[in-house]
C-alpha cells in the first residue's frame, strides 16, 4: 500500500507570493491533517479535512488556507508569504471515523518551504 | 488550553542503557497520547499509543503508561540500540474539536 505522498518536496518563494502545497492520502484514508514544523515553533496544528470539510483549524492566520478534493487529496495554499513561513510542512492521513483524537495519522515526508 | 511537554534533549546514551523520556500534559477532555519518532532524514511515524488512561502502549521495545492521576506519558526502553537514535515526540489528541498537540521533541543518540 502506497504511502502518504506530498509534492514538491522542496520550493523556494520570495515574500509576497503564494506557493500550494500538494498532499496524496493512503488509499482508504478519508482525514487529511496539515502541520507546520519549525525549529524554534516545534511541530503546529494547522487544519483537518475529512470528507471535502474542515473540521477544525489551529491558530494561524487566513493566509493559510487548504481544501479537499472528492478523492481525498488535500492542498494547502499560503498567501503573501512571509520569511517565518519557512518551514517543513507536513500532511498526514488517517481513516477519519474516529477523529484524530484516536485515529492513528500517517505521515507524509513533508515539503520543505523556503521563503527568501 | 491543551499542551504537552516533554524533557528537552539532546539526550546522549550508550547502547543498552536504560531510556526514559519524560512527557506530561495538560487537557481539557479526555485525550488520546501518542509517541511519535523521526529518524534521521525521514517523516514521522507512530510508535505507540494509548487511548484511555492505565493504559499501556509498546512497540519495538519501547513502553509507555497513560497516567491520569499524573498526568504522564513517559516513554521507557529497558536497552537502546544505535538504531534507536532518532527524535522522539510526545503528542496529545482530543476528538472533541479534532485537536491535536505536539511537544518539542526530544533528540536521542545512542553511541555504540
Amino acid at each position: 500500500k502506497a504511502g502518504v505522498t506530498q509534492t514538491p518536496r522542496y520550493l523556494i518563494k520570495t515574500r509576497g507570493q503564494q506557493v500550494t502545497l500538494s498532499c496524496s492520502p493512503i488509499s482508504g484514508h478519508r482525514s487529511v491533517s496539515w502541520y507546520q514544523q519549525t525549529p524554534g515553533q516545534g511541530l503546529q496544528f494547522l487544519f483537518e479535512y475529512f470528507s471535502e470539510t474542515q473540521r477544525n483549524k489551529g491558530n494561524f492566520p487566513g493566509r493559510f488556507s487548504g481544501r479537499q478534493f472528492s478523492n481525498s487529496r488535500s492542498e494547502m495554499n499560503v498567501s503573501t508569504l512571509e520569511l517565518g513561513d519557512s518551514a517543513l510542512y507536513l500532511c498526514a492521513s488517517s481513516l477519519g471515523t474516529s477523529g484524530v483524537g484516536t485515529d492513528t495519522q500517517y505521515f507524509g515526508p513533508g515539503t520543505r518551504l523556503t521563503v527568501l | 488550553g491543551n499542551s504537552v511537554t516533554q524533557m528537552e534533549g539532546p539526550v546522549t546514551l550508550s547502547e543498552e542503557a536504560f531510556l526514559t523520556i519524560n512527557c506530561t500534559y495538560t487537557a481539557t477532555g479526555y485525550p488520546s497520547l501518542f509517541w511519535y519518532v523521526q529518524y534521521p532524514g525521514e517523516g514521522l511515524q507512530l510508535l505507540l499509543k494509548a487511548t484511555k488512561a492505565d493504559d499501556k502502549g509498546s512497540n519495538k521495545g519501547f513502553e509507555a503508561t497513560y497516567r491520569k492521576e499524573t498526568t504522564s506519558f513517559h516513554l521507557e526502553k529497558g536497552s537502546v540500540q544505535v538504531s534507536d537514535s532518532a527524535v522522539y515526540f510526545c503528542a496529545l489528541g482530543l476528538n472533541t474539536g479534532n485537536q491535536f498537540y505536539f511537544g518539542t521533541g526530544t533528540s536521542l543518540t545512542v553511541i555504540p
